[in-house]
């Protein structure tokens, strides 16, 4: 059985501070992996894939990588705003079905 | 493309009626989850279906929950006499094709509230 967890649960950061968002699995054995943000009372917005073929996928001052060996991804947010005030979510995808991790909640203070 | 359509976006029960939560999956896609998530915590897993085909629903309670997905119309989540620890956000999400390979897209949520 495949399970998720997500380190730190919360986090809060200066404006402009780089940070790092973990992400760990027990098996390797997975398809992809996504990474997503969910605001308060709201739905989640899928913000990168990265197939297990993969090592990282970027967008804009987001980055994720993936190290399915050793079981770990990683989301790098650069330059951070308080507009990335969120929960960060991973899920990891495996065969027909998707686990996600219980998130780490991200306060960005201006 | 709507995208992943859910209603009603929220819903309000007394104890012991019945909830029924639609999701209308992307165009082209056939393969939908339902996940849970409780007040303060995360997505939990709880059914995958296919058209008419239920694949997996190792997390759905086993007594007054349901789902369906018929070959036509949207994925029914049924909660049959509800209660309190039912109040949750419901959440949809749909894929191509076998979750391994494709991304989730998700709906905005169902908000099920239970007096």
């Amino acid at each position: 059985k495949q399970e998720v967890t997500q380190i730190p649960a919360a986090l809060s950061v200066p404006e402009g501070e780089n940070l790092v968002l973990n992400c760990s699995f027990t098996d390797s054995a997975i398809y992809n992996l996504q990474w997503f943000r969910q605001d308060p009372g709201k739905g989640l917005t899928s913000l990168l894939l990265i197939q297990s073929s993969q090592r990282e996928q970027t967008s804009g001052r987001l980055n994720a990588s993936l190290d399915k060996s050793s079981g770990r991804s990683t989301l790098y947010i650069a330059a951070s705003q308080p507009g990335d005030s969120a929960t960060y979510l991973c899920a990891v995808g495996g065969y027909q079905k998707v686990t996600f991790g219980t998130g780490t909640k991200l306060q960005v203070i201006p | 493309n709507a995208g992943v359509m859910q209603n009603p976006r929220h819903l309000v029960r007394r104890r012991g009626q019945e909830a029924r939560l639609r999701c209308s999956p992307m165009k082209g896609h056939s393969h939908v989850y339902w996940y849970r998530q409780l007040p303060e915590e995360g997505l939990k897993f709880m059914v995958y279906l296919q058209k008419e085909n239920i694949i997996d629903e190792s997390g759905m309670p086993k007594e007054r929950f349901s789902a369906e997905f018929p070959k036509e119309g949207p994925s029914i989540l049924r909660i049959q006499q509800v209660v309190r620890g039912d109040s949750a956000a419901y959440f949809c999400a749909s894929t191509g094709g076998a979750s391994g390979a494709n991304v989730l897209t998700f709906g905005a949520g169902s908000r099920l509230t239970v007096l």
